[in-house]
């Protein structure tokens, strides 16, 4: 699986929009790219996911550019509990169910939402 | 989302002893779970790969014999730390991956803190 390069730490105002960029230009054609969040103590936490469209949920969107080297995660209006790490994961995609490969956690980005 | 709970949520052991830790997924059943282990300030390091009905797979650098998997339903695997250092001490995490879902997304359990003294 490709490997993934984050800002190690980022500040966001409250209410804001945060902006988390993820670095994977060698990413391959059949590599999705993931997000999840950790809070202090919990488990991770599937935020969305992608293989080339921008991609939009409930909780944030995804936003993929052309070449694939590079993704953003948005989340619209940051809140203090959106402070955790972000991790961003590049996964194959095998199987006619679309399977997957393991999910291999870099360091991620801390967020920190402020008031 | 699907949901994973992981028991016991924290654990205190002697050392040379040996625990046990569920991980169960409640509401969809997964033939594949995983086990990673956390180190305070650093990232989920990935153990195993626990496959229901058969072996687990264990990453390079997990000693399997210390670390037993058991995946004997498809809603229920079992991590026991054998004969416990404190060098064990830990946030394990376990997760499942819902293959009935559309994205077959990884769900992950809250995770059991485990200390040995």
């Amino acid at each position: 699986d490709a490997k993934t390069t984050q800002p190690t730490s980022m500040d966001c105002a409250e209410g804001r929009a945060a902006n988390l960029p993820c670095n994977h230009s060698t990413i391959s054609g059949n590599e999705y790219v993931y997000w999840y969040r950790q809070i202090h103590s919990q488990g991770p936490q599937y935020i969305i996911h992608g293989l080339k469209n921008n991609e939009t949920n409930e909780m944030a969107s995804l936003i993929i550019t052309e070449d694939r080297k590079s993704s953003t995660l948005i989340l619209p209006h940051a809140t203090l509990r959106d402070t955790a790490v972000y991790y961003c994961i590049v996964r194959v995609a095998t199987g006619i169910y679309n399977q997957g490969g393991k999910l291999i956690f870099g360091q991620g980005t801390e967020l920190s939402v402020k008031p | 989302g699907a949901v994973v709970s992981q028991h016991p949520s924290w654990v205190i052991c002697k050392s040379g002893t040996s625990v046990k830790i569920e991980c169960r997924s409640l509401d969809f059943q997964a033939t594949t779970m995983f086990w990673y282990r956390q180190f305070p300030k650093q990232s989920l390091m990935l153990m195993a790969t626990s496959n229901e009905g058969s072996k687990a797979t264990y990453e390079q650098g997990v000693e399997k014999d210390k670390f037993l998997i058991n995946h004997a339903s498809l809603t229920l695997s079992t991590l026991t730390v054998t004969s416990a250092h404190p060098e064990d001490s830990s946030f394990y995490i376990c997760s499942a991956r819902d293959e009935g879902g559309a994205g077959n997304e990884q769900f992950f359990g809250p995770g059991t803190r485990l200390t040995v003294l």
